[in-house]
């Protein structure tokens, strides 16, 4: 089993819908919790973080987390065609490790 | 948010010669930088950690005679491609991370090296 898995996509969705990104771990030890986003050829860029149980919301974007269920899922709301990239899970590997485990990735196009 | 900063954003090399690959944390000491490779379409695989000071850590199937780590400063690591192939050929981002659990890791902007 892979320590973080998440669909690969592609999720399209049209412009002004919301965007539903889920993520599921392996380790119950993560505590710590990270959503990147990556356009074709670029190095990843985060966009939220989330430590605790329940939501977390930053502007249009929404991180849920599960301990329970291991699960971290992350909403898009009001999507734009900017937001059409590879959307990345990363959970901290452990309870005393600092290195980060990434899922494959959900492609995302928002259609105009 | 912090800033890495990674040279050179693209490389192209021959076959078996060797390529250094710099990574510099802007604005705070990395004790632990992190280097992964993508190749197209798939996630970040996790190739090594680097300590400062230290050995680096290398993954399981990763040569650490092929990839080669120093990281001799709080702010700077490097990564060398020794003897590359064409197989090699890859994007390459190093990460750093401050020494503790819940903070994030920033990316530096990547390598792409082509072998030819």
């Amino acid at each position: 089993q892979k320590e973080v898995e998440q669909n690969s996509g592609p999720l399209s969705v049209p412009e002004g819908a919301i965007a539903s990104l889920n993520c599921t771990y392996s380790d119950r030890g993560s505590q710590s919790f990270f959503w990147y986003r990556q356009y074709s050829g670029k190095s990843p860029e985060l966009i939220m973080f989330i430590y605790s149980n329940g939501d977390k919301e930053d502007g249009r974007f929404t991180a849920q987390l599960n301990k329970a269920s291991q699960y971290v899922s992350l909403l898009i709301r009001d999507s734009q065609p900017s937001d059409s990239a590879t959307y990345l899970c990363a959970v901290n590997v452990g309870s005393n490790d600092y290195k980060l485990s990434f899922g494959a990735g959900t492609t995302v196009t928002v259609r105009a | 948010g912090a800033v890495v900063s990674q040279h050179p954003s693209r490389v192209i090399c021959k076959s078996g010669t060797s390529v250094k690959i710099e990574c510099r944390s802007l604005d705070f000491q990395a004790t632990t930088m992190f280097w992964y490779r993508q190749f197209p379409k798939q996630s970040l695989m996790l190739m090594a950690t680097s300590n400062e000071g230290s050995k680096a850590t290398y993954e399981q199937g990763v040569e650490k005679d092929k990839f080669l780590i120093n990281h001799a400063s709080l702010t700077l690591s490097t990564l060398t491609v020794t003897s590359a192939h064409p197989e090699d050929s890859s994007f390459y981002i190093c990460s750093a991370r401050r020494r503790a659990l819940n903070t994030e890791a920033f990316f530096g902007q990547g390598t792409r090296l082509t072998v030819v």
